[in-house]
């Protein structure tokens, strides 16, 4: 079953405590991104990765860190976390070859106090 | 001006009818344009992928693009309550390839028995 999976999905946390959220795709897409959804502004793309130790930024990057050692995995990394970051975030994985077709993750919700 | 935008709704519809969803998209050269359907507590789902060269029919749906105007439609034949989502629409801008995305903070469809 083609899948994306987060972890974890549900985080309360305190300003300035580093935190990595997983993400893990299982269909060798190449493309791979996080996004984040706040009430009235949509989603909102954080980092994309195009392959493997390629990543670039999205429209919100500051405060994130991304890496892309191996092709499945595509971790977020808060280094310190501040409550403007308590959202809902969304990784997703993309294949473009063929017909289009792009997964999301079960997202995870984060609060940062 | 944002870059994509939506009415938010809520879009409301009577069972059976068709309900037409726009978005608006301000870069004129944005050559790929996506339609995803969000359930209140779910990931986003990509229901439409449109190039800039043409319309696309996949079932109830139809994508249609208007690049005088420079909008995007979707078209949901013979609504169905369980079509009752927030539908968002996403640009590529120019030169970036698939993977950059900028949303539209959505539309909320509400189909009614």
């Amino acid at each position: 079953e083609a899948q994306v999976t987060q972890n974890p999905r549900y985080l309360i946390t305190v300003t300035g405590k580093k935190l990595t959220v997983t993400c893990s795709q299982n269909m060798n897409h190449e493309y791979m991104s996080w996004y984040r959804q706040d009430p009235g502004l949509g989603l909102r793309q954080i980092y994309y990765s195009m392959n493997v130790e390629v990543t670039d930024k999205g429209d919100v990057p500051e405060g994130y860190k991304v890496s892309r050692k191996e092709k499945r995995n595509f971790p977020l990394i808060l280094e310190s976390p501040s409550p403007n970051q308590t959202s809902l975030y969304f990784c997703a994985s993309m294949r473009t070859s063929g017909q289009i077709a792009q997964y999301f993750g079960p997202g995870t919700r984060l609060l940062v106090l | 001006q944002k870059e994509v935008e939506q009415n938010s709704g809520p879009l409301s519809v009577p069972e059976g009818a068709i309900a037409s969803l726009n978005c608006t998209y301000s870069d004129r050269g944005s050559q790929s344009f996506f339609w995803y359907r969000q359930y209140s507590g779910k990931s986003p789902e990509l229901i439409m992928f449109i190039y800039s060269n043409g319309d696309k029919e996949d079932g109830r749906f139809t994508a249609q693009l208007n690049k005088a105007s420079q909008y995007v439609s979707l078209l949901i034949r013979d609504s169905q309550p369980s079509d009752s989502a927030t539908y968002l629409c996403a640009v590529n801008p120019p030169g970036s390839g698939y993977n950059k995305l900028i949303f539209g903070a959505g539309t909320r469809l509400a189909v009614h028995p």
